[in-house]
């Protein structure tokens, strides 16, 4: 069961563009992560939002978090090559015993 | 550190066969879990489990089998290799529920 949808699928911009990437889920949650897959590599962290924060930065990510809508976006400012990969947000529940739901993720291509 | 390492990084068998994916972690982490990631479906939590000689089941049990005698190893076995499995295994670890996972490069399973 997917808890939490990423859009769009894919995402084609040129290097120096900003990348905007949206997750929407369905239950309340503790907090929500993104992640991303170089390929052939496994998921690496990127950032984590509680429910209780609204905007966090990190480096060159901005992720918003609004709860009453259910969404989250992950925003990429001046994208570079090496920013190609797939995002993939994650959420887990309010019970003490809920595991981490992924969803399908966003490709990102960054052409030079 | 080495992280989560995951052996072999590939591997091919024939239907019907056995096999076990090996999942390691040198962080000390009480939390593991193992995901199988395929085209178009995100990750998929198979098992995970919360400390030595605990384990439960996640989204897609069938076919799979674990064990947890130790906080470092978490492997994965399957019991009857069908074509259905054929996938690409993640193992995963963290300190809890809601804190980041780390995950393994994975290991890519073919079944004929």
């Amino acid at each position: 069961s997917q808890q939490g949808e990423e859009d769009p699928q894919a995402l084609s911009i040129q290097e120096g563009e900003n990348a905007t990437m949206n997750c929407s889920y369905k239950t309340s949650i503790n907090n929500l992560q993104w992640y991303r897959q170089n390929s052939g590599r496994g998921l690496v962290h990127l950032i984590l939002i509680r429910s209780n924060e609204r905007e966090k930065h990190s480096g060159r990510l901005r992720v918003t978090l609004d709860t009453s809508k259910k969404s989250s976006s992950l925003l990429i400012t001046a994208s570079r090559a090496a920013d190609t990969a797939s995002y993939f947000c994650a959420t887990d529940g309010q019970s003490g015993y809920s595991t981490l739901t992924f969803g399908k993720g966003t490709m990102l291509l960054v052409s030079p | 550190n080495a992280g989560v390492t995951q052996t072999p990084k590939f591997q091919v068998l024939k239907t019907g066969q056995s096999m076990t994916l090996q999942c390691a972690q040198d962080m000390n982490h009480e939390y593991m879990s193992w995901y199988r990631q395929d085209p178009g479906m995100g990750l998929r939590l198979i098992h995970y489990s919360v400390g030595a000689g605990i384990t439960d089941q996640g989204e897609v049990p069938n076919g799979y089998n674990v064990s947890r005698s130790t906080t470092e190893d978490f492997p994965l076995r399957l019991l009857s290799a069908a074509p259905s499995q054929t996938s690409v295994y993640f193992c995963a670890s963290s300190y809890g529920f809601h804190q980041p996972q780390h995950f393994g490069d994975g290991t890519r399973l073919s079944i004929l």
